[in-house]
């Protein structure tokens, strides 16, 4: 199985600052997700890549971007974070059918 | 956008009872998984359900996938309280990325 990694279980961060949210896999595997979790809302992907350098908007990939320079790491940025991006960030990997997911990290700005 | 209804949204119960979690949509899926996830935790696959009418057990949990492919079912046999969790359902259209429902959040009362 893949196994995911997210750098950092918890982060606070002040409005306006730039955040990395950094992934990593490691299966040598195209796929790789960002999924935000809110309550209510379920899990909404914000950016995917399915090969290195490649990378394609999801459902709501306003405020943020990625990078995919090496296949097994595949990091989320936040330009210039704001309150409304407090959330649970999921990066996944997937081989077949199946998402592995890292164990998240949950995001506070302030 | 591929809409996944869960229901119920939330579902507590005594330990030892049987109980049934739904996953509905309007969209034929050529696979549909259901995932568990715990408090702080990313999302755990169950199981990937991929023909129509398909029923696959793991211990006290049965799934099944509709005939049609746009529904599926998960049926837990004697909860235990380490059943406790958000379970979520997410379905593919070949090789399209997941959609995810918004889930059931299921307490087991010891």
């Amino acid at each position: 199985d893949v196994k995911v990694t997210q750098s950092s279980r918890y982060l606070v961060k002040r409005t306006g600052e730039k955040v990395f949210l950094e992934c990593v896999q490691d299966m040598d595997h195209e796929n790789m997700f960002w999924y935000r979790q809110d309550p209510g809302l379920g899990l909404r992907l914000i950016y995917f890549s399915y090969d290195v350098k490649m990378k394609e908007k999801g459902d709501i990939p306003e405020g943020y971007s990625v990078s995919r320079e090496k296949k097994e790491r595949f990091s989320l940025i936040l330009e210039s974070a704001s309150t409304n991006q407090t959330s649970m960030y999921l990066c996944a990997g997937s081989r077949g059918y199946g998402y592995t997911f890292g164990s998240g990290t949950r995001l506070t700005v302030v | 956008t591929q809409l996944l209804e869960q229901s119920p949204q939330f579902l507590s119960i005594q330990e030892g009872e049987n109980l049934t979690v739904y996953c509905n949509s309007s969209s034929v899926f050529s696979s549909l998984q259901w995932y568990r996830q715990e408090p702080g935790e990313g999302p755990v696959l169950l199981v990937t359900v991929v023909t129509g009418g398909e029923v696959k057990k793991l211990k006290r949990l049965t799934f099944q996938f509709g005939d049609a492919r746009k529904d599926s079912s998960l049926h837990i046999t004697a909860a235990q309280p380490g059943d406790t969790g958000l379970y979520l359902c997410a379905g593919a259209r070949g090789n399209e990325k997941l959609t995810f429902g918004t889930g059931t959040r299921l307490t087991i009362i010891p």
